[in-house]
Parts: structure tokens; sequence; C-alpha cells
């Protein structure tokens, strides 16, 4: 059975101490890794796509990786505003097989 | 921002009545998802539709209908609600021959009593 496994289950972290998150799956045949960032109360938003082992995409403090049976999000320096639920997911078939999260508080 | 609007956003209900949540999008894509969101199961997909009349079963379908009768407009149904059916609820489209990223609506929060 195809799973996404995310660790750690929750992470704080003080402003500016630079982390990463973990994002590991099953499938064979990946189409697709996904990223997701999820306020509360909130529909997640999409914040990265990553198809072949070593691809790497940023945005502002963010820095996602993919190998062959894992993804990293890398956070350098953030802030308190990243405070957030990471969710990765990938393809299966017309599916999206989305892992639990990792929730990311950064403090002042 | 993805033009997705559910409805209503917030829903309290008793044990046994029917429920319908509503998904509206304004971007014409062909594919329209409808997943639940638990704590420690994460989203978990319940139907997803790829076209007009054209729909299918996720993971988490039992005890629920869809139906998508145009482009812009999918419906999830709850017959009969269930207190497990309390969740929150996320509509998804995406437009990549639905395999592209998803993006998500604001949720329905559903409470049965």
């Amino acid at each position: 059975e195809d799973q996404v496994t995310q660790s750690p289950e929750a992470l704080r972290l003080q402003e500016g101490e630079s982390s990463s998150l973990n994002c590991s799956y099953t499938v064979s045949g990946l189409r697709g890794l996904f990223w997701y960032r999820q306020d509360p109360g909130k529909g997640p938003e999409f914040l990265f796509t990553l198809y072949s082992a070593g691809e790497e995409k940023e945005k502002e403090r963010l820095k996602a990786t993919l190998t062959k049976k894992e993804s990293f999000l890398h956070i350098t320096a953030p802030k308190p505003e990243d405070s957030a639920t990471y969710l990765c997911a990938h393809n299966y078939g017309q599916n999206f097989v989305f892992g639990p999260g990792t929730r990311l508080s950064v403090l002042p | 921002d993805a033009g997705i609007t559910q409805s209503p956003r917030h829903k309290v209900t008793e044990t046994g009545t029917p429920v319908t949540l509503r998904c509206h999008q304004t971007e014409n894509h062909r594919y329209m998802y409808w997943y639940r969101q638990d704590p420690g199961h994460g989203l978990r997909l319940i139907h997803y539709s790829y076209g007009v009349k054209d729909t299918d079963k996720g993971e988490v379908s039992d005890g629920y209908s869809v139906s998508r009768s145009k482009t812009e407009d999918f419906l999830l149904t709850l017959e009969s609600a269930t207190s497990s059916q309390t969740s929150v609820y996320f509509c998804a489209i995406t437009g990549q021959g639905g395999t592209g990223e998803l993006f998500f609506g604001e949720g329905s929060r559903l409470t049965v009593l």
C-alpha cells in the first residue's frame, strides 16, 4: 500500500533557527511529490512540486528537495509567520495521497 | 487565488439527517475532489470527478455520494449523517489531467450530533 509519512509530527523553532522537515513515501514510479502549507482554519496552499530525484525548488525561506524515497523541506532562518502545518503528498493514479503533516511553530 | 467556494462553511446537524455540501469553481477545471481531514489521518479522498457526470470513489467513500451536473459545481451528499462523519471537508481542483497540483477551498466544518 502506498503511504506517505512525515516527521517530526511537531517542531518548535526559535526565530532564525534553521531546520528540515521529512516526507517519506513508499510508492513506486513517483509521478509527483507535492508540498503544501496549511494555516489553521484554512485549506492547504500549494508550495512546490518535485518530479525527479535530485530536483530542488526554492521559495523565500523554503527549499524542497527530493531523493528516491524521501523529500525534505528545508526552512532557513524561519520567521513566526512561517508557523503552519506542512503537508506532503504524492500522485497515486488520480488520487493524491497525503501525509499527516508536520506542525511547525516558530517562536519570536 | 483559485476561484473555489465551499458552502456552507459550518454546519451542525443531527444523526440521520441528510446533508449536502457544495463546491463551486470559476476556473473551468475538469478535475474536482472531495477530501475529509481528521486529526491523525490527514487528508483522505472521498470522491472525485473527471468531468460532468463522471465521478469515481476514493478511499473513504462509504456513506457519501456525489453529483456533478455542471463543470463548475460538485456536490457531496451524506444521505444519513453519522457522528463518524464529523469532520472538515475540503474541495479541491486541478487542471493538469488530474496529475498537477491541487488547489483547495476554505473547507466546510461539519458536526454531526
